[in-house]
């Protein structure tokens, strides 16, 4: 497609369940990177794929979070056992690379749990 | 560790007139880069320009250019002839390798 495209636009919760959020980079692009947006801590870096590379999972918040990338384009970022602190905008990137490469975003999910 | 300050929450301009987004930021490397992201309603995203930081001239995109004072390490945004559809939040954000950094944003708001 044109550009980074998510599902769902956004999803509503119970506390506890286990949510699955899904990006599909820009074609040809091989870094893609999950932030997360909240009020409380703004604009957070979570993890990022470049290429067959490990990920850089530095800025996963618990080892509730995980995320993968499969046959290096769509990833899904899997939240497990939600929380109500888990309710935020979920944006994913891609770039052509990853070393200082303009990231494009996309439109983003919308976490809420109840 | 790096940081991006964004010290304005809300700034307001009328439609036409000249605006200014005040960004600050502290690093220790001497190669980065620097961008301006707009956010509108719609959530996404979207680059407004870019400056790398070994490049002395300030970087422009129509109505939209940076002061770039890397010394100071300032990167503000001016937006000229403002349009009723530049009203959103403004993020600056910061790279050295990979991961953006970015600031808690400033609200624009454009009045008719």
């Amino acid at each position: 497609g044109a550009g980074v495209s998510q599902s769902p636009s956004n999803k509503v919760t119970e506390k506890g369940k286990d949510v699955e959020l899904r990006c599909d980079p820009i074609s040809g692009h091989t870094a893609l990177y999950w932030y997360r947006q909240s009020l409380g801590q703004g604009l957070e870096f979570l993890i990022y794929f470049q290429g067959n590379s490990a990920p850089d999972k530095s800025g996963l918040p618990s080892d509730r979070f995980s995320a993968e990338r499969t046959g290096g384009s769509v990833s899904t970022l899997t939240i497990q056992r939600t929380q109500q602190e888990d309710s935020a905008v979920y944006l994913c990137a891609s770039s052509r690379d990853s070393f200082r490469e303009t990231q494009y975003f996309g439109p983003g999910t919308r976490l809420l749990v109840l | 560790a790096q940081t991006v300050t964004q010290s304005q929450p809300e700034m307001s301009v009328q439609e036409a007139e000249t605006v200014t987004l005040s960004c600050t930021y502290d690093t220790s490397e001497s190669d980065y880069y620097l961008f301006w992201y707009k956010q509108p309603p719609s959530r996404q995203m979207i680059l407004v320009i870019r400056q790398e930081a070994y490049k002395q001239q300030n970087a422009t995109e129509n109505r939209f250019s940076v002061n770039f004072q890397k010394a100071a390490k300032s990167f503000s945004l001016k937006i000229s002839d403002s349009q009723l559809g530049d009203a959103a939040m403004y993020f600056c954000a910061y790279i050295n390798t990979d991961k953006l950094i970015f600031g808690t944003g400033t609200r624009l708001q454009v009045f008719p």
